[in-house]
């Protein structure tokens, strides 16, 4: 069964820095571009940052680029996301997901995580 | 960067009604659209992927259609466990993908 288990979430002060991490189970980790959402209180979705199943290449958002580093540990199949300068616009509700992949070719997201909050504010 | 108009915004429907919701792309996405359902408190989840293909174990009440720019989501007879937010996403532009704003399906 694949899992998703985002952790890391919590209270920060603008300008501060958080490390979110996405534990993956279930599946082989490394065969999958692995991405971050999020999600503002009461907002839609926003995509945040993707990174290729090696590892290498890494895709930004224009509202986080420079300031959030997205990279993966495949041997522990783990994701991570670096947040650094925080702003107040950046509170949301996180989400690792999973690409879905099917006859050699890759669609969109079949698993997502539950999330993890982020709250930026003095 | 490619912008998705999801309408009505707000669709109020009662059980046993057809729902009929709308995304609409500022430029051509082929077919590379998907839909998902989001409750409260829940991640999204999948239901249609590439505009038409239904993902694995959602009911067949649930229907998508469309290709280009105009595309539709079709929830034959709603369930009481149907009423939720929905959003469209593209990825026609990958890995640079957008959601649409939602379309929240209420009770009437």
């Amino acid at each position: 069964e694949v899992q998703l288990l985002e952790s890391g979430g919590g209270l920060e002060q603008p300008g501060g820095s958080l490390r979110l991490s996405c534990a993956a189970s279930g599946f082989t980790f490394s065969a999958y571009d692995m991405t971050w959402v999020r999600q503002a209180p009461g907002k839609g979705l926003e995509w945040v940052a993707t990174v290729t199943g090696s590892g290498v290449t890494k895709y930004y958002a224009d509202s986080v680029k420079g300031r959030f580093t997205i990279s993966r540990d495949n041997s522990k199949n783990n994701l991570f996301l670096q947040m650094n300068s925080l702003r107040a616009e950046d509170t949301a509700v996180y989400y690792c997901a999973k690409r879905f992949c099917a006859g050699g070719v890759c669609h969109s997201f079949d698993y997502w995580g539950h999330g993890t909050l982020v709250t930026v504010s003095s | 960067e490619i912008v998705l108009t999801q309408s009505p915004a707000t669709l109020s429907l009662s059980p046993g009604e057809r729902a009929t919701l709308s995304c609409r792309a500022s430029q051509n996405v082929n077919s590379y659209l998907a839909w998902y359902q989001q409750k409260p408190g829940q991640a999204p989840r999948l239901l249609i992927y590439d505009a038409s293909n239904m993902a694995t174990g959602i009911p067949a009440r649930f229907s998508g259609s469309g290709s280009g720019t105009d595309f539709i989501l079709t929830i034959s007879s709603l369930e009481p466990e149907d009423f939720a937010v929905y959003y469209c996403q593209q990825r026609s532009t990958w890995p640079r993908i957008t959601f649409g704003q939602g379309t929240r399906l209420e009770i009437k």
